[in-house]
């Protein structure tokens, strides 16, 4: 059974870097990677999405290995406006599509 | 331009109701998904639709169901209510079908008493 795994939760400093890691088995061969940043009572919002090995934009990174079986989310230099849930966002089969989310990682950043 | 809405953003059912929840995507976006989310199973896949045609579903019981319009605004209705439907439920638009980056709405929060 295809199956997305994140840590459940994180811990930072103010000003470092958080890696959020996402592991996922049978993904898409043809389709991306996504992850989402969540606030309390809002909806996913989009921070970057990408196929494979590095993308980078404005807000993160996003680092995907060859075999596409994981996928790192790098946020540089955080600030206490990050704490929120993060989650990746992949599509499992290549036979009709199956958005799955990954159980999301709580991050936290204390001053 | 504006972004997904969803209406109405707060609901209180009954166990044996139907309920539906609407949700308009964003402007020249022809894609809608929907999502179940709660704390227990977090977020789930329901269906996608494009060009007013299911394209993909996720598993979740006949209960559920959805369609969407000309004008690519979408709906989706639960029938006969449980307990366990009690969730927020997301609407993301995007331009195409499948894959492409998927934007939001706050979501409509229901609850099943």
């Amino acid at each position: 059974l295809a199956k997305t795994t994140q840590p459940i939760s994180m811990d930072s400093y103010e000003g470092q870097e958080v890696n959020i890691t996402c592991s996922h088995n049978n993904i898409a061969t043809n389709d991306y990677i996504t992850w989402y940043q969540q606030f309390p009572s809002q909806g996913p919002r989009f921070i970057i999405q990408g196929y494979k090995t590095k993308v980078t934009n404005e807000v993160a990174s996003l680092f995907i290995p060859a075999d596409r079986k994981s996928s790192t989310l790098s946020l540089p230099r955080v600030s206490l406006s990050d704490t929120a849930v993060y989650y990746c966002l992949v599509v499992l089969g290549n036979y009709g599509q199956n958005f799955v989310f990954g159980p999301g990682t709580r991050l936290s950043v204390l001053p | 331009k504006a972004g997904v809405t969803q209406t109405p953003r707060y609901l209180i059912k009954t166990r044996g109701q139907q309920v539906t929840l609407s949700c308009s995507p964003i402007s020249g976006h022809r894609s809608v998904s929907w999502y179940q989310q709660t704390p227990g199973q977090g977020l789930q896949f329901l269906f996608e639709y494009f060009s007013e045609t299911q394209r993909n579903k996720g598993n979740f019981p006949g209960r559920f169901s959805g369609r969407q319009f000309s004008n690519s605004r979408s709906e989706m209705n639960v029938s006969t209510l449980e307990l366990g439907d009690s969730a927020l439920y997301l609407c993301a638009s995007s331009p195409d079908v499948g894959g492409e980056t998927q934007y939001f709405g706050p979501g409509t929060r229901l609850l099943v008493l």
